[in-house]
């Protein structure tokens, strides 16, 4: 079974550019969790989608967005990009059904450079 | 809020040699527990969970984890670690009573092991 994949791997973007980034979860996974990686602040939750829906949302500004479709795919987009945004971004995915929480198992990551 | 400490940031040890990395997490409620790991170059793989049922969990590559309740730890351990160990290590906390039952994991800030030969 293909594991999550996510587009780009690499990004180079200006300050105050938008970006979107892309997750494609495991077959069959319902839901998708996307998650910021830095050396200063580690592992940070952004936010989660199940069914089309954000059930779960990080402490981080509203310029931090995302989506989910039909499909389970997900984007996340970042608008007006500041430096601190230079980080990896982690798409995980789950099953997840009803109130139940099942193991994430995460993508490679798209590495995001702002200058 | 949730928070997970992970106490030991580098640990260095020779082939052989036991491991015993700690994790202890704030929430008082119901928890589920990871410990992933990422290798040099490689993304985040789950190395072992616990839900519910024996607090002693065995995960990939001869790991195992003991989840005690009373001390909100949630400890890695390996009797012996090989050169290939080498990596980064995470334990992460779902606070189930703080997210409804989603995936919102809370990470500690990670330990780098390296084993030396």
């Amino acid at each position: 079974k293909a594991g999550v994949t996510q587009t780009p791997r690499y990004l180079i973007k200006t300050r105050g550019q938008q970006v979107t980034l892309s997750c494609s979860p495991i077959s069959g996974h319902r839901s998708v969790s996307w998650y910021q990686q830095t050396p200063g602040q580690g592992l940070q939750f952004l936010f989660e989608y199940f069914s089309e829906t954000q059930r779960n949302k990080g402490n981080f500004p509203g310029r931090f967005s995302g989506r989910q479709f039909s499909n389970s795919r997900s984007e996340m987009n970042v608008s007006t990009l500041e430096l601190g945004d230079s980080a990896l971004y982690l798409c995980a995915s789950s099953l997840r059904a009803g109130g139940d929480s099942y193991e994430q198992y995460f993508g490679p990551g798209t590495r995001l450079t702002v200058t | 809020a949730q928070s997970v400490s992970q106490h030991n940031h580098h640990v260095i040890l020779s082939e052989a040699a036991s491991l015993e990395l700690g994790c202890n997490y704030s929430y008082g409620g119901t928890v589920n527990l990871f410990w992933y790991v990422q290798y040099p170059g490689q993304h985040l793989q789950l190395l072992l969970k616990y839900f519910s049922g024996d607090p002693l969990v065995k995960g990939i590559k001869g790991f195992e984890a003991e989840f005690i309740k009373s001390k909100f730890s949630f400890n890695l351990r390996k009797p012996s670690v090989q050169w290939s160990d080498t990596a980064e290590y995470f334990c992460a906390v779902n606070a189930r009573g703080l997210t409804g039952g989603g995936n919102k994991l809370t990470f500690g800030t990670g330990t780098q092991l390296k084993v030396e030969l």
